[in-house]
């Protein structure tokens, strides 16, 4: 069984620009969560979805999209990005047959804004 | 809107001792749900523990357990015979309800829990 994987590892983006990460969900989950952590925090709610619509959203602006694929894979895409978007980015899937309440983290990708 | 504190920063344990982690819960819901990870540093989550809110009895996975007092709000994580391994933040975080049954986290700040030999 192949866990939450998250793409890229590490990223350096400027103000302005626009980023997308990417996650691939555990087999067998339909839902993807969003998370932002800054240093020294404990992760924040961006939004989270569930076959490919959005199922709820954290108090994140508009810049701040998701999309969710028919394989249940998700983008995280980030416009005009500022500094304070400087985070570590989990992404998290649950759901499935016979599945638990656990939400399975990925390893996160770390966005640094310059 | 839900709440999690965390009132300490960091910790030390003696490897081999046992370690209480904090964590304080403030919510209008009466059927709730709570939850410990572990972060190493290398960023990922791990799942520890789950307590409903009626459950009967504390939960606990091997090491680990949570000392739950409904009445205080308070969901201590307890870590027994601790190991150089469990050196890692832990986060206490509280479900909240969505669409299709599913649920958001909302997360404490962290404790820093460093393991001494």
């Amino acid at each position: 069984e192949t866990g939450v994987t998250q793409s890229p590892t590490h990223l350096i983006k400027t103000r302005g620009q626009q980023v997308t990460l990417r996650c691939s969900s555990q087999s067998g989950h339909n839902t993807v969560s969003w998370y932002q952590q800054a240093l020294g925090q404990g992760p924040q709610f961006i939004f989270q979805y569930y076959r490919e619509e959005e199922n709820g959203r954290g108090n994140f602006p508009p810049r701040f999209s998701g999309l969710q694929f028919p394989n249940y894979s998700s983008e995280l895409n980030v416009n005009a990005l500022e500094l304070d978007d400087s985070a570590l980015y989990l992404c998290a899937s649950s759901g499935g047959s016979g599945a638990s309440d656990e939400q399975f983290f990925g390893p996160g990708t770390r966005l640094t804004v310059l | 809107a839900q709440k999690i504190t965390q009132t300490q920063p960091g910790m030390f344990v003696q490897e081999k001792e046992a370690v209480t982690l904090d964590c304080t819960y403030d919510t209008s819901d009466q059927s709730y749900g709570l939850f410990w990870y572990k972060q190493p540093s290398s960023g990922e989550m791990i799942f520890l523990i789950y307590q409903g809110s009626y459950d009967e009895q504390n939960a606990t996975e091997g090491r680990y357990s949570l000392n739950f007092q409904k009445a205080r709000k308070s969901a201590n994580l307890v870590i027994s015979a601790s190991q150089l391994g469990d050196s890692a933040m832990y986060f206490c975080a509280m479900r909240e309800g969505l669409k299709a049954g599913s649920y958001q986290l909302t997360f404490g700040k962290g404790t820093k829990l460093s393991v001494i030999p």
